[in-house]
């Protein structure tokens, strides 16, 4: 059964980078048939997309996030991360890593709360 | 790039039938599948329904999805409500630039 779990500081202060990591397990991030995604959910709020990558390396970014978003690939470790830097406090979310195969996303990680506060 | 746009709630009774509509802004509606996630309370959304009218193995056959060209906009209905039901429904679809969209949710309460 493959299986998400994202990682990483639950507390960034305002104007640092908020680094998390999805690994992936039961399954390899290295299949052509899938994207790898991040999505995050303000606290009360929505959905929002913030961008995804291919195995390959090729990326996807919400383009209102575009400037300070980066994701990337580790084929080795089976995992891919998120990077966004220069957070305030409308950062502050539960941010969830997910699996594209095909249309549907599929698998998600159970999610994990980021607060930006100093 | 286009929005989708849900009700912000709607509300039925146990058994009846609830329709939720997911309103496309710019762009045909068909030019890209549809999906539908339900969120229970501190869980993270699991797909009831992809690729427009899918549904995935264990998803009961009262989730519905369809799209209609001519409201731009695709549908999840679900027929003989339960308790169990109540939850956020999210609609998503992709642009032609790969991007994700999500609908901004719509709660659904059974009552």
């Amino acid at each position: 059964q493959l299986q998400l779990q994202e990682s990483g500081p639950g507390l960034v202060k305002p104007s640092e980078t908020l680094s998390l990591t999805c690994t992936v397990s039961g399954g390899s991030i290295s299949s052509s048939s899938y994207y790898w995604g991040w999505i995050r959910q303000p606290p009360g709020k929505g959905l929002e997309w913030i961008g995804s990558i291919y195995y390959s390396g090729s990326t996807y970014y919400n383009p209102s996030l575009k400037s300070r978003v980066t994701i990337s690939v580790d084929t080795s470790k089976n995992q891919f991360s998120l990077k966004l830097s220069s957070v305030t406090a409308a950062d502050t979310a539960v941010y969830y890593c997910a699996r594209r195969h095909s249309t549907n996303l599929d698998y998600w990680g159970q999610g994990t709360l980021v607060t930006v506060s100093s | 790039n286009f929005m989708l746009t849900q009700p912000h709630s709607v509300s039925e009774s146990p058994g009846k039938t609830v329709t939720i509509s997911c309103t496309r802004s710019s762009g045909s509606i068909a030019s890209n599948y549809v999906q539908w996630y339900q969120q229970r309370p501190g869980s993270a959304p699991t797909t009831v329904i992809y690729e427009d009218n899918q549904r995935p193995s264990g998803v009961p056959d009262r989730f519905s999805g369809s799209i209609d060209s001519s409201s731009n906009s695709a549908s999840l209905t679900i027929s003989g409500l339960k308790t169990e039901d109540e939850a956020d429904y999210y609609c998503q679809s992709y642009d032609s630039s790969n991007l994700w969209v999500f609908g901004g949710g719509t709660k659904l309460t059974v009552l």
